[in-house]
């Protein structure tokens, strides 16, 4: 089955504690990224990736880094979470860019305290 | 950078037609997309218009002016399962796409 997968769905940290939510797709995307879902809000994109090693920031990447070593995976590493970062967030694959079709995953709803 | 506005909450009826407007601003265009997602859930797919005009799939259709920089997105026959959230998005000259804040639709029996 074509899908996008999150780890952790939930997780509750403290501040200054590193963390990492790892996605994966198996659709062969060379388009990856990530958001955040705050009410009110919308989606806002963190950071993207164009292909294997390539990435760059999006609207709002402060507090945040991504890596793309593998074309199917890429995970968000939050090196030191603040409250502000206490959110639902989506990962997203697409054939090759964002004007695409977009996959998301099921969403990991991360609560900072 | 790139704007959208969408409305923030529309109401209708079961069996009715809505429409959700999205105007937006971008430098560089190169479509306009829709996307569903139900509480709690993550967005769907819903269309993609890269030209002016009409696309239609099944009970749901959007609409495209470049020229006017606005779309919308048409609900025909609602149910009940069409509450949801509703976002128009932009992808402008930089390939990012940018989301509206969304619409809520609520469907009443």
């Amino acid at each position: 089955e074509a899908q996008v997968t999150q780890n952790p769905r939930y997780l509750i940290t403290v501040t200054g504690k590193k963390l990492t939510v790892t996605c994966s797709q198996n659709m062969n995307h060379e388009y990856m990224s990530w958001y955040r879902q705050d009410p009110g809000l919308g989606l806002r994109q963190i950071y993207y990736s164009m292909n294997v090693e390539v990435t760059d920031k999006g609207d709002v990447p402060e507090g945040y880094k991504v890596s793309r070593k593998e074309k199917r995976n890429f995970p968000l590493i939050l090196e030191s979470p603040s409250p502000n970062q206490t959110s639902l967030y989506f990962c997203a694959s697409s054939l090759s860019s964002g004007v695409d079709e977009q996959f998301f995953g099921p969403g990991t709803r991360l609560t900072v305290l | 950078g790139q704007s959208l506005e969408q409305p923030s909450e529309v109401t209708a009826v079961e069996g009715a037609i809505v429409q959700i407007n999205c105007t937006y601003q971008t430098s560089g265009f190169y479509g306009l997309s829709w996307y569903q997602q139900h509480d709690g859930g993550a967005p769907t797919f819903l269309s993609y218009n890269g030209l002016d005009g009409l696309e239609e799939t099944g009970r749901f259709s959007s609409f495209l002016s470049r020229s006017d920089s606005y779309g919308y997105l048409l609900l025909q026959e609602l149910q009940m399962k069409d509450s949801a959230s509703y976002f128009c998005a932009v992808a402008g000259g930089s390939y990012i796409p940018t989301f509206g804040r969304g619409t809520s639709l609520i469907v009443h029996p």
